[in-house]
């Protein structure tokens, strides 16, 4: 079964550059990596996705090394309004159609002043 | 933001009353979810549907049952609900059974 591991909280201040990565084993092989972010109140919001390498749009870019153990969320420059949770999701190995899908517990990122 | 809408958004009811979440698209995605989130356990799977009354089982599905009878409702319903399901709820759609979701705005659930 597979499982994820992210770090429970990060600190930053404005303008820096943040990476947070989860670890993730026993994945499927044919699926997305995927993260979240989640604002108070609100649903989780897809944030972006990759199968391998490295992946940017105009929010964040993903890292993911060849042996997919491991994805690396980076946001450049923070600002305030990144303090969120972030979560990795990640498919459990096993057949396409019923396979688990694996959350993280995510981390909370509080972007200081 | 895909088209998802929750109702109710919130809810206080009492141990032993029925209680139904209803979940609304309008994307015309195949598959939906319900999830709660809580603290120190993240988002957690109660059931999902992958057609018009095509529904399985997710992670956390005692004492919940779910029922899909159009493309773009999805219903929730606790038979008698429970302190242990105070919870926040989401919906979520996606066009595959993937990690690529997207999510409602939840309902806050409180059973007394």
């Amino acid at each position: 079964l597979a499982k994820t591991t992210q770090p429970i909280s990060m600190d930053s201040y404005e303008g820096q550059e943040v990476n947070i990565t989860c670890s993730h084993n026993n994945i499927a092989t044919n699926d997305y990596i995927t993260w979240y972010q989640q604002f108070p109140s609100q649903g989780p919001r897809f944030i972006i996705q990759g199968y391998k390498t490295k992946v940017t749009n105009e929010v964040a870019s993903l890292f993911i090394p060849a042996d997919r153990k491991s994805s690396t969320l980076s946001l450049p420059r923070v600002s305030l309004s990144d303090t969120a949770v972030y979560y990795c999701l990640v498919g459990d190995e096993g057949e396409s159609f019923n396979r688990k899908l694996i959350w993280g517990l995510g981390t909370s990122l509080a972007v200081n002043p | 933001d895909a088209g998802i809408t929750q109702s109710p958004r919130h809810k206080v009811t009492e141990t032993g009353t029925p209680v139904t979440l209803r979940c609304h698209q309008t994307e015309n995605h195949r598959y939906m979810y319900w999830y709660r989130q809580d603290p120190g356990h993240g988002l957690r799977l109660i059931h999902y549907s992958y057609g018009v009354k095509d529904t399985d089982k997710g992670e956390v599905s005692d004492g919940y049952s779910v029922s899909r009878s159009k493309t773009e409702d999805f219903l929730l319903t606790l038979e008698s609900a429970t302190s242990s399901q105070t919870s926040v709820y989401f919906c979520a759609i996606s066009h595959s059974r993937g990690p690529t979701q997207y999510f409602g705005p939840g309902t806050r659930l409180t059973v007394l």
